[in-house]
């Protein structure tokens, strides 16, 4: 059973342009997180999707960010007209339901703007 | 509103020291804690939870984690720590209404032989 898989390790983007962040959960999960990463820093929570269902986006800049998890295919975290700021390791975790399972973490996606 | 605080930064031990990262929490139902470790450049690794059950919780690479509910603590132990164990970890509990994982700011673990 392959772990989270996220895609790309490595980003580097101009400011202004888009990223797109992708993470494929473990295989049976349902439930997707994202987490934002400052070097030097603890682990900001963002949002967190069901299949087709923003959960709690509690976490998200209000501009420019957006997440999904579709019904097939990838959960993607997209972010428009990328700032300096936004340079960060961006990881994705996967769970099954219930309250009393553990998330099993990606390798994360480390974003630099340029 | 749950939340996890680890309130150290940094924790140094000794090689083959025992070894107490703490962490204490504030929930509004029952607890569900987590611990995690990160290595440099490598997303988090699971180590071990508390659900229900024995106060003492054993996880992975003979660590393990002491449920204290009157002071709401889940403090991570080691009985003999490796210099392979220095890393940056993470306590965490899920939130009661939504489901989502909420992280402490992390306490760096440094063995030095």
């Amino acid at each position: 059973n392959a772990g989270v898989m996220q895609n790309p390790r490595h980003l580097v983007r101009r400011r202004g342009q888009e990223a797109r962040l992708r993470c494929s959960p473990m295989k049976g999960h349902s439930h997707v997180y994202w987490y934002r990463q400052l070097p030097e820093e603890g682990l900001k929570f963002m949002v967190y999707l069901q299949k087709e269902n923003i959960i709690d986006e509690s976490g998200m800049p209000k501009e420019r960010f957006s997440a999904e998890f579709p019904k097939e295919g990838p959960s993607i975290l997209r972010i428009q007209q990328v700032v300096r700021g936004d340079s960060a390791a961006y990881f994705c975790a996967s769970s099954p339901k219930g309250q009393n399972t553990e998330a099993f973490f990606g390798q994360g996606t480390r974003l630099t703007v340029v | 509103a749950q939340s996890v605080a680890q309130p150290e930064d940094q924790v140094n031990v000794a090689e083959g020291n025992p070894l107490t990262v703490k962490c204490t929490y504030s929930v509004s139902g029952n607890p569900y804690l987590f611990w995690y470790v990160q290595y440099p450049n490598r997303g988090l690794q699971f180590l071990l939870k508390y659900i229900t059950g024995d106060n003492l919780v054993k996880g992975s690479y003979g660590f393990e984690a002491e449920f204290n509910k009157s002071q709401t603590s889940f403090h991570l132990k080691k009985p003999s720590a490796l210099v392979s164990d220095s890393a940056l970890y993470f306590c965490a509990v899920r939130d009661d209404n939504t489901g989502k994982l909420i992280f402490g700011q992390g306490t760096t673990l440094q063995v030095k032989p």
